[in-house]
């Protein structure tokens, strides 16, 4: 089974900084990587795939890179509506599925 | 537009059983396989399993096996998941979203908003 570690838990910065959060997989998952953000209250929504692959209508400042065991999800200029818990995910081996832990981003 | 709509929230005793209904529009329902996650309070998002819309065939996590069963309705676009022998540690809003199959099997780009099910005497 593979184990997604997060961190930080949680991360502050300031408004127009950059923001970086990391996923480590305890195993290879190649690029097999996405990324989810979940604001409260509603279900998450999928930011990048394939590691570097913004979603649809995702923004620019989002970007993903990494692959193997170390991936990291960047926002390039933090604005007040990224406010959110952030989930990476795992689907490198059919059909499982690994979500980690989350890393809460908050505004300083 | 592309949804998934779900049933409304529960409310069960230890023990029992909780259906869960999630209905796709908007798209071709048998071209996604429908996944189901679910998320306790203030937790994060634990994935339990996949149905395959066209022949209703279902893998489950380990940590559900034996008690979850996921069916599907393709008359009427609708795949149904069952959890049974709820304990307390079982409250938590069940999210149904939809994936495809292939090598971005995990990109789950639509959800549905979620169900609410609380476990309680």
């Amino acid at each position: 089974e593979i184990v997604m570690t997060q961190s930080p838990a949680t991360l502050s910065v300031s408004p127009g900084e950059r923001a970086t959060l990391s996923c480590r997989a305890s195993q290879s998952v190649s690029t097999k990587l996405a990324w989810y953000q979940q604001k409260p209250g509603q279900p998450p929504r999928l930011l990048i795939y394939a590691a570097s692959t913004r979603a649809t209508g995702v923004p620019a400042r989002f970007s993903g890179s990494g692959s193997g065991t170390e991936f990291t999800l960047t926002l390039s200029s933090l604005q007040s509506e990224d406010v959110a818990v952030y989930y990476c995910q795992e689907y490198n081996k059919w059909p499982s599925i690994t979500f980690g832990q989350g890393t809460r981003l908050e505004i300083k | 537009q592309v949804q998934l709509v779900q049933s409304g929230a529960e409310v069960k005793k230890p023990g029992a059983s909780v259906i869960v209904s999630c209905t796709g529009s908007g798209y071709m329902f048998s071209a996604y396989y429908i996944h189901w996650v679910r998320q306790a309070p203030g937790q994060g998002l634990e994935w339990m399993g996949l149905i395959d819309p066209i022949d209703g065939s279902a893998t489950y996590a380990q940590n559900f096996q034996g008690r979850v069963s996921m069916t599907t309705d393709m008359s009427t676009n609708t795949v149904y998941m069952e959890l049974s022998s709820l304990t307390f540690e079982d409250t938590a809003v069940f999210y149904c979203a939809r994936g495809e199959g292939g090598i971005y099997y995990g990109r789950f780009d639509r959800w549905g908003p979620g169900t609410l099910v609380a476990v309680s005497s």
